[in-house]
């Protein structure tokens, strides 16, 4: 079947890093996506991994091994605004597959 | 206005009505996905329309249907819904049903009683 696990919850302080892991388990595979949701709102795209390695992207890096079907998202210098739900997501034989997410929470 | 566009934010029904959600995108994007979130639950796709044709159709119950008139529109027709239905429903649009980001509305917060 398919799976995608991520931790339920992570909290860090304001300024710190934090990293969220995603294994994930598909059939197919064309790629790992991350979202941030904050509460009430609309999931926004942060980043995409179709080859291993990391990308960067301001304050956000994305990590992907393909051959552990495993990534990351991290997360520098964190501010309070960054405090949401993190969700990776993989693309399976045409269809995104979402992990349950992880709610950051940041803490002065 | 940009972006995409869900109408109603919020919506009570009971199980015998019959209701509509609407999606608007203005980003000329040619595919649209309607997704449920329940909560502690991940997102979960239930339709894929690329270039207006339904491409994915997720095991979804037959009380949930969907009308893609043409490529800026979606809409999600609603009929004798069970309370676990309760749910926030996203649309979500992308330039076409490949790798590309998908940009979500701030979805439909559905209430049954």
């Amino acid at each position: 079947g398919q799976s995608l696990e991520q931790p339920s919850e992570v909290t860090a302080v304001e300024g710190a890093i934090v990293q969220i892991n995603c294994t994930y388990q598909t059939s197919g595979f064309y790629g790992l996506s991350w979202y941030q949701q904050h509460d009430g709102g609309a999931p926004t795209f942060l980043s995409y991994n179709a080859l291993d390695g990391l990308e960067e992207t301001g304050r956000f890096s994305s990590f992907l091994s393909r051959s552990d079907s495993y990534g990351y998202l991290l997360l520098q210098e964190l501010q309070m605004k960054d405090s949401a739900s993190y969700f990776c997501a993989v693309r399976d034989w045409g269809k995104l597959i979402f992990g349950q997410g992880t709610e950051l929470s940041v803490k002065p | 206005e940009t972006g995409v566009t869900q109408t109603p934010r919020h919506l009570v029904m009971g199980m015998t009505n019959k209701k509509s959600l609407k999606c608007e995108q203005h980003l000329g994007h040619n595919a649209m996905y309607w997704y449920k979130q329940s909560a502690k639950k991940p997102l979960e796709l239930m339709f894929v329309y690329n270039f207006k044709e339904q491409t994915e159709n997720n095991s979804v119950p037959s009380r949930f249907s969907p009308e893609c008139p043409n490529s800026s529109h979606l809409f999600l027709h609603l009929h004798t819904l069970q309370p676990e239905d309760s749910a926030l429903y996203l649309c979500a649009s992308s330039q076409d049903d490949g790798d590309q980001p998908q940009h979500f509305g701030d979805g439909t917060r559905l209430s049954i009683l």
